[in-house]
C-alpha cells in the first residue's frame, strides 16, 4: 500500500540523548515535511525538503536537525540542544508545491 | 504575515445535529490554496479538501459542505446530520511560499468537535 509510515510510534529518551525519528514515503512525493505538534494546539513547521539534498527550516527548527539523502526518507533528529522536546511528531508528503499534504501516523517522543 | 484562526476552540454537539467549523485566514499571496485536515485520536492527519484562490465554488461530499468567500478570508466547513465518528480535532490550513518559492502550510490551531450520541 501507498503510504507515509513513520516509526516508532511511542518513544522516551532521556534529558542530553539525541534521537532519530524516521519517515518514509513511497508515493514518489517530491516534497516532504516535519511537523510538531502540542497538546490542544496546532502544527508548527520544523523542517521541510522539495528535493533530494536540500531542505529549508521552517519555524521552530532550533534544536532539530534533518537529511534528504533519499526522495523515499527524511529522518529528524531530535538533538539534546532541544530544549522542550516532548511532543507528538507528524511527518508529511506532498506531490508539488502547494498540493497539500499527506500525513504520516506520528510519532509521540517523551522526554524522561 | 500569513496566519489561519480557528477561533472556535471546542464545540460540543449531539448526534444528528448540523454543525459549522469557521476558518479566517490572511494572506499577501493572489495564489493560494486552503486546506482542511481532519485528526481523529489515533492522531493521524486525514486530507478532506483543498480549494485553489481562484475557485470560489461551494463544494458538497455526502455529509460535508465548505463555504469559500474570498471578501472575508473566510472558508468554512460545515458538517449536516452528525454522527459520532465525526469527533476529531479539525484543522485549517492555508499554504504559504516559504524561502526559495517553496510552498509550506500554516495550520490554525484547530477546533475540537465532539458528536455526542
Amino acid at each position: 500500500d501507498g503510504g507515509i509510515t513513520q516509526s516508532p510510534k511511542y518513544l522516551f529518551r532521556k534529558e542530553g540523548q539525541n534521537v532519530t525519528l524516521s519517515c518514509e514515503q513511497n508515493l514518489n512525493h517530491d516534497a516532504m515535511y516535519w511537523y510538531r505538534q502540542d497538546p490542544g494546539q496546532g502544527l508548527r513547521l520544523i523542517y521541510y525538503s522539495q528535493i533530494v539534498n536540500d531542505f529549508q527550516k521552517g519555524d521552530i527548527a532550533e534544536g532539530y536537525s534533518v537529511s534528504r539523502e533519499k526522495k523515499e526518507s527524511f529522518p529528524l533528529t531530535v538533538t539534546s540542544a532541544q530544549k522542550n522536546p516532548t511532543a507528538f511528531y507528524l511527518c508529511a508528503s506532498s506531490p508539488q508545491d502547494g498540493e497539500g499534504a499527506f500525513f504520516g501516523q506520528g510519532t509521540r517522543l517523551t522526554v524522561v | 504575515a500569513q496566519k489561519v484562526t480557528q477561533a472556535q476552540t471546542e464545540i460540543s454537539v449531539v448526534e444528528k445535529e448540523d454543525v459549522t467549523l469557521d476558518c479566517v485566514y490572511e494572506t499577501r499571496d493572489t495564489t493560494y490554496y486552503l486546506f482542511w485536515y481532519k485528526q481523529p485520536p489515533s492522531g493521524e492527519l486525514v486530507f478532506l479538501i483543498r480549494r485553489n484562490s481562484f475557485d470560489e465554488q461551494n463544494e458538497i461530499s455526502g455529509r460535508y459542505s465548505w463555504n469559500f468567500q474570498k471578501s472575508t478570508s473566510s472558508f468554512n466547513f460545515t458538517i449536516t446530520a452528525s454522527q459520532v465518528v465525526d469527533s476529531a480535532v479539525y484543522f485549517c490550513a492555508l499554504s504559504e511560499e516559504g524561502t526559495g518559492g517553496y510552498n509550506k502550510l500554516i495550520f490554525g490551531a484547530g477546533t475540537r468537535l465532539a458528536v455526542h450520541p
